[in-house]
């Protein structure tokens, strides 16, 4: 079965060091996002993507965060300067279309220190 | 603005006892809503999911859930939950256009011997 593939599973780094979290949607599917998940917390919307654009936001995908889909196949989150909040479990999620279902990744797990 | 609400935020059943989790929704339109489980430090498996049709939807795992449009609701149920349904369970509802999910502040289960 497709899946969607998220690296590293564990990323740990120093508070201010940029740091690139990496996804492979699933091949055929147009519309990407990231999810994040503060430990113990509900999983809140980043953003959404398609057309090789930002699609929507929310208040959290501040001037700090960028994503990216370098070529054909991954689908990149890029903390700039990261902070000791933005420590969390980052989903990835992709879907065909919107009125089809979101197949999401296990998750990369930010720790900022 | 859509949003989702899980009255619960945990839940302990006997094994082979059933189970319902309730969740009710806030959305201007024709709703998509999703159930999810994670597992601790686990990724979202999607139990299932109503997108038009028959209001009454049957998942993974023995799991059911029904539409109810008058209520806002759409409440997951079990008729016999098993040890390993212990985790947390997360309703969601879709957006129709841009596609993202916003979800509800999640069930943790505890499933007694």
């Amino acid at each position: 079965e497709p899946e969607v593939t998220q690296t590293p599973s564990h990323q740990v780094t120093q508070m201010g060091q940029e740091v690139i979290l990496r996804c492979v949607p699933i091949s055929n599917h147009l519309y990407f996002y990231w999810y994040r998940q503060i430990l113990g917390q509900k999983v809140e919307f980043l953003v959404s993507f398609y057309n090789n654009e930002i699609s929507e936001k929310s208040e959290i995908f501040d001037d700090q965060f960028s994503v990216e889909r370098p070529d054909g196949s991954n689908f990149t989150l890029k903390i700039r300067s990261t902070k000791l909040e933005d420590s969390a479990m980052y989903f990835c999620a992709s879907r065909l279309d919107p009125r089809s279902e979101a197949f999401f990744g296990q998750g990369t797990r930010l720790t900022v220190v | 603005a859509q949003s989702v609400t899980q009255p619960d935020i945990h839940i302990t059943v006997s094994e082979g006892a059933s189970l319902e989790l309730r969740c009710n929704y806030s959305y201007g339109a024709t709703p998509y809503l999703f159930w999810y489980v994670q597992s601790p430090g686990q990724g979202l498996q999607l139990l299932l999911k109503y997108f038009s049709g028959d209001t009454l939807v049957q998942g993974i795992k023995g799991f059911e859930a029904e539409f109810k449009r008058s209520q806002s609701s759409f409440n997951l149920r079990k008729p016999s939950v098993h040890w390993s349904d212990a985790a947390e369970y997360f309703c969601a509802v879709g957006n129709t256009n841009a596609g993202k999910s916003t979800f509800g502040d999640g069930t943790t289960l505890t499933v007694k011997p």
